[in-house]
């Protein structure tokens, strides 16, 4: 088992619709972090997260440590947001990453 | 500011060949860290280096190794390339290192395959 699950995997949704993506983790952490990766391959750090929530534009990103759960939402939904979705933890004192596997989001018109 | 700067974008390989990879991390960043990312699944954390010391080491194998210079720049080394080494490499740095604070940019990372 991963020691981080993302659902769902993959998710279509028409434009201007309201996204969900959970991330669950099972190991104690000092931060989250939601990341964007577009085709091309390259990774945006969209939030990072300790604790309670954070929103930028129609981004909001929630984080409840006690149940090891984190949330990512897009609001009014726009096919420039298809992307994958990655959650990824940081364990222990160092800064290493530990990723999800990823939500491929496709936003259709 | 420039980003995270990785070169080459783009490689092929021949099975048994060597590739050296580099990341030029955000000015003043002396965090680096490589992770390797096969096609249809999440990050692996391969090395970090700080302050151009090794501070963490995923589970690869010894064929795996990397190092930071004095500039904070960095390359990955990978040894007797398998066809499973194809992959996305992508270098991240970060201001700090064991600090929960930190924002970590990525690189576009290099597209490595091994024929």
């Amino acid at each position: 088992k991963n020691e981080v699950e993302q659902s769902p995997q993959n998710l279509t949704a028409q434009e201007g619709e309201f996204i969900t993506i959970n991330c669950s983790y099972s190991v104690g952490i000092s931060a989250l972090h939601w990341l964007q990766q577009h085709p091309g391959g390259g990774i945006v750090s969209l939030f990072m997260l300790s604790s309670g929530k954070k929103k930028h534009g129609r981004l909001i990103a929630t984080i409840n440590i006690q149940e090891k759960h984190s949330s990512l939402h897009i609001t009014a939904s726009h096919p420039r947001d298809s992307a994958v979705y990655i959650c990824a933890v940081i364990t222990g004192t160092a800064s290493k990453l530990t990723f999800g596997t990823g939500t491929r989001l496709q936003v259709t018109l | 500011d420039a980003g995270v700067t990785q070169s080459p974008t783009h490689l092929i390989k021949t099975r048994g060949q060597h590739v050296t990879l580099r990341c030029s991390p955000i000015s003043g960043h002396k965090s680096v860290s490589w992770y390797q990312q096969v096609l249809g699944q999440g990050p692996q954390f391969i090395f970090q280096y700080y302050e151009k010391e090794e501070r963490g080491r995923g589970n690869f194998p010894d064929r795996f190794s990397a190092r930071q210079f004095p500039n904070y720049s960095s390359e990955l080394n990978v040894n007797a390339l398998l066809l499973g080494d194809s992959a996305l490499y992508l270098c991240a740095s970060s201001l700090y290192f064991g600090r929960t604070r930190n924002t970590i940019y990525f690189g576009e990372g290099s597209w490595l395959t091994v024929v």
